[in-house]
């Protein structure tokens, strides 16, 4: 069975300091992988999506992440934050069909 | 482009009374999804549109009727609220790569 894991439900940090967001998946069959955000009171919005190719993946607001099949993790990085980026990230898996498989969401708490 | 809409924002329903929440896309996609979302549950999928004339159960159908309108709309209806079904609705829609694009939200309250 498919299942996405974010490893952790909280993540505080200052300012203008790097952060990462880690995702594990599961899965037997090749994967589409995505990172959604989502801001207070509001719907959650595509970050980036890592479909094939390259590993690394850009995305908006000056994010990025890195699938890596071997250790099964889509980890999601920044090098600067702004407190403008407070807010819940969720790790999603497709695999085919018509469902996408949501993790439980990461809070960042950017602290000035 | 408006992308995914929702209708009403906010509702505060009393036990047994009933609702339909509104959703339309106007960016041509065929699959639609409605979701809720709870404190420490994640997003838990309700009902799914895979194309218009087709709706299928997600994980959470029980207490909820869908109706996919025509292509641009999927409604859902809460036949006689439950305290339970207090949480955030969202709507979505998929892209030609299977990424969502979510509505605003419909924060829902039965009292």
């Amino acid at each position: 069975a498919q299942s996405v894991t974010q490893l952790d439900s909280q993540v505080p940090v200052f300012e203008e300091a790097p952060v990462e967001l880690r995702c594990n998946y599961s899965s037997s069959v090749s994967v589409y992988l995505f990172w959604y955000v989502q801001y207070p009171n509001q719907g959650l919005q595509l970050l980036l999506k890592y479909l094939s190719g390259s590993t690394l993946v850009k995305g908006i607001n000056g994010f990025e992440a890195e699938f890596n099949k071997s250790q099964t993790s889509f980890h999601l990085r920044k090098p600067s934050v702004h407190i403008s980026d407070t807010a819940e990230y969720f790790c999603a898996l497709y695999t085919g069909g018509f469902k996408t498989i949501f993790g439980a969401g990461t809070r960042l708490f950017v602290k000035a | 482009n408006a992308g995914v809409t929702q209708t009403p924002k906010f509702q505060v329903l009393k036990t047994g009374q009933s609702m339909t929440l509104q959703c339309a896309q106007d960016m041509n996609h065929n699959s639609m999804y409605w979701y809720r979302q709870d404190p420490g549950m994640g997003l838990r999928l309700i009902y799914y549109s895979a194309s218009e004339g087709t709706t299928d159960k997600g994980e959470v159908p029980n207490g909820y009727n869908v109706s996919r309108l025509n292509k641009r709309e999927f409604s859902l209806r809460l036949e006689s609220a439950a305290p339970s079904q207090t949480s955030v609705y969202f709507c979505a829609s998929t892209g030609a790569y299977n990424e969502q694009f979510f509505g605003p939200g419909t924060r829902l309250t039965v009292l």
